[in-house]
């Protein structure tokens, strides 16, 4: 079943702690990209990548960190440096066409 | 930047109307695309239409792009009430034209369609 994978779905953390977000697809899609999504606004991109071992930052790259080192996996890692990290991520790929989504996990600071 | 303006912010329709989102850019495209995204949810996407294409059919759902007025509308026809979502315009305007992923987005327009 091809498709765009994000895990958790619900992710809570505590103020001052790194925490990474998963995303995996088996599309076969060179390209992937994050996005963040606040409270009734589109979609802000955050980092992407176009190919393994290579990506560039978004409009909003401060406060997180990405790694490409497989073509199927595109980890997002939230830092203690992000002031304002509760929000809806969102996890894209593309080839040909797209991009696709995958379902988001919405963090929350606590 | 480039963000995209979508309009109206908000509409509320009664089932078996038809539906109309603008949305606005500020400058040349590549493409644009439109997303649904139910309350909570991922996006799916609906449609896409390229610069040099001027509408585009898909199901109930018709798209206009007039790249001289840097505009685009979205018509869904006989809408339904699980039509209701937010529903997004995203630009492309990656000078390689290739990639269809870093995209812009509008701040989207929710739909309400009312059984």
């Amino acid at each position: 079943d091809g498709g765009i994978t994000q895990s958790p779905k619900y992710l809570f953390r505590k103020e001052g702690q790194n925490v990474t977000l998963s995303c995996e697809q088996n599309l076969n899609h060179d390209a992937m990209y994050w996005y963040r999504q606040d409270p009734g606004q589109g979609l802000r991109l955050i980092y992407y990548s176009q190919i393994v071992n290579d990506f560039q930052k978004g409009d909003i790259a401060e406060g997180y960190s990405v790694s490409r080192e497989k073509k199927e996996s595109f980890p997002l890692t939230v830092t203690s440096a992000q002031k304002n990290p509760t929000a809806f991520y969102l996890c894209a790929s593309s080839g040909r066409g797209g991009p696709f989504f995958g379902q988001g996990t919405r963090l929350t600071v606590v | 930047s480039q963000q995209g303006e979508e309009d109206p912010q908000a509409l509320s329709i009664q089932e078996g109307e038809n539906a109309t989102m603008n949305c606005s850019y500020k400058t040349s495209i590549n493409n644009l695309q439109w997303y649904r995204q139910n309350s909570g949810r991922g996006l799916v996407h609906l449609i896409l239409i390229r610069s040099n294409e001027r509408e585009k059919h898909s199901g109930r759902l018709r798209v206009t792009l007039d790249t001289s007025k840097k505009s685009s509308s979205l018509l869904i026809t006989a809408s339904r009430a699980a039509d209701t979502a937010s529903y997004f315009c995203a630009t492309d305007f990656n000078a390689g034209g290739t990639s269809y992923g870093k995209l812009t987005f509008g701040q989207g327009t929710i739909l309400t369609v009312h059984p």
